[in-house]
């Protein structure tokens, strides 16, 4: 069963850094592009950013464009997401999401992981 | 950025009942979008994809139609495990964007 599995969320201060991982099993990792969608608490959904299935192109929505930063390893199968000066408002469930389509990001989400929560508070 | 409207924000409808959710986008976007449940505390499950396919092994009783800026989600018979809330996402453009979602209940 193909799966996606977050990890890394916690408590970080404004400002701070955190590193979310998503590890991917069951499927060929480097042939789809994947993506991060956070979700606030009590509100909808919002997408992040996204790695081709090479990872050398990569995306950012403008809200995070600069502080946050994807990649992707894949002799470990997974994703990360590095999350630099950090804000309150960054505070959300982050999930990451597999591409249906090879390669190239399309943003057709098929799977999705159970989520990690990042909390920004001081 | 293509923004996604969606309506209504909640319903409450019977078990048996027909259920119909809309989702407007402020472009053409073609077939480019998704239609997802979200029940409390879970991630997001992919029940359209393309506007109108059926993702493998999601029940009948879910469909999908429309093209362009105008789309339509349906629930055929309303079971009680439908209870949740349901979004569209566009992928025509980045940054790909969801509607605010739609809470539905039984009455």
């Amino acid at each position: 069963e193909v799966q996606l599995l977050e990890s890394g969320g916690g408590l970080a201060q404004p400002g701070g850094s955190l590193r979310l991982s998503c590890v991917a099993s069951e499927f060929t990792f480097t042939n789809y592009a994947m993506s991060w969608v956070r979700q606030a608490p009590g509100k909808g959904l919002e997408w992040v950013s996204g790695i081709s299935g090479s990872g050398g192109t990569t995306y950012y929505a403008d809200s995070v464009k600069g502080r946050l930063f994807i990649s992707r390893d894949k002799s470990k199968n997974t994703l990360y997401l590095q999350m630099n000066s950090l804000r309150t408002e960054d505070t959300a469930v982050y999930y990451c999401a597999k591409d249906r389509r090879w390669l190239l990001l399309s943003g057709a989400f098929d799977i999705w992981g159970q989520g990690t929560t990042v909390t920004v508070s001081s | 950025d293509i923004q996604m409207t969606q309506s209504p924000s909640s319903l409450s409808a019977s078990v048996g009942d027909r259920v119909t959710i809309t989702c407007q986008a402020s472009q053409d976007i073609s077939n480019y979008l998704n239609w997802y449940q979200q029940k409390p505390g879970k991630a997001p499950k992919v029940l359209i994809y393309d506007a109108s396919n059926l993702e493998t092994g999601v029940p009948s009783r879910f469909s999908g139609s429309g093209s362009g800026t105008d789309f339509t989600f349906t629930i055929s018979s309303l079971q009680p495990e439908d209870v949740a809330t349901y979004y569209c996402q566009q992928y025509y453009n980045l940054p790909f964007t969801f509607g605010g979602g739609t809470k539905v209940e039984i009455k």
